[in-house]
């Protein structure tokens, strides 16, 4: 069964220091999405991403986040100037925007650790 | 804000079928009633979706009432591997899938 994959699995950074999250969307899907869940919260959403752009963003995704697919497999969450507050779990996800009946499917989310 | 009222917890005893309600007073015509789960902060898993039938999968049934206002995800026979949160969203069918999130229901199902 085709899946999300993201890489690193836990990533453990200075505070100030830059990050790079790392996820293989479904080969076929076009939408891309990144979502961050602070330890016992809730899922947040954060972005969005279809046809090399961001298709929508909330108010979490400032200027210190930024997306970017860099080739035809990976898609990219990086972080700037880590806060310890940024200290989640983020989960990358895609779905096939030809699909009329569909899903979304989530990676099993790298653990950031800021320190 | 999600759209969606769920329990914040509930029990069930191993073998036995889970009902987990979902109300969703304000639901739109377009739009769809999903189900994920999540276990422990593993990534939410997809588990079954309807817009006004009934639906069955090999995981779950949903059951949507007629004037589409509540729902019940159904797991036939609980397994302790069953134990996760279960979000119960709303959104519009089609390729684009942002999920909205909210605290969903905590299942423990017991040995």
């Amino acid at each position: 069964e085709p899946e999300v994959t993201q890489t690193p699995s836990h990533q453990v950074t200075q505070m100030g220091q830059e990050v790079i999250l790392r996820c293989v969307p479904i080969s076929n899907h076009l939408y891309f999405y990144w979502y961050r869940q602070i330890l016992g919260q809730k899922v947040e959403f954060l972005v969005s991403f279809y046809n090399n752009e961001i298709s929508e963003k909330s108010e979490i995704f400032d200027d210190q986040f930024s997306v970017e697919r860099p080739d035809g497999s990976n898609f990219t969450l990086k972080i700037r100037s880590t806060k310890l507050e940024d200290s989640a779990m983020y989960f990358c996800a895609s779905s096939d925007p030809g699909a009329a009946d569909t899903e979304a499917f989530f990676g099993q989310g790298t653990r950031l650790t800021v320190v | 804000d999600a759209k969606t009222t769920q329990p914040p917890s509930m029990d069930c005893a191993e073998g036995r079928a889970a009902n987990l309600p979902c109300n969703h007073s304000t639901i739109s015509g377009n739009e769809y009633v999903y189900w994920y789960r999540q276990i422990h902060s593993q990534g939410p898993q997809y588990i079954i979706h309807g817009l006004k039938n009934n639906e069955t999968n090999e995981m779950a049934s949903l059951i949507i009432t007629e004037d589409r206002k509540s729902s019940t995800l159904i797991l036939p026979h609980a397994t302790l591997r069953d134990t996760a949160v279960y979000y119960c969203v709303l959104e519009p069918s089609g390729g684009y899938q942002k999920v909205t999130f909210g605290t969903g229901t905590k299942l423990q199902v017991i040995p």
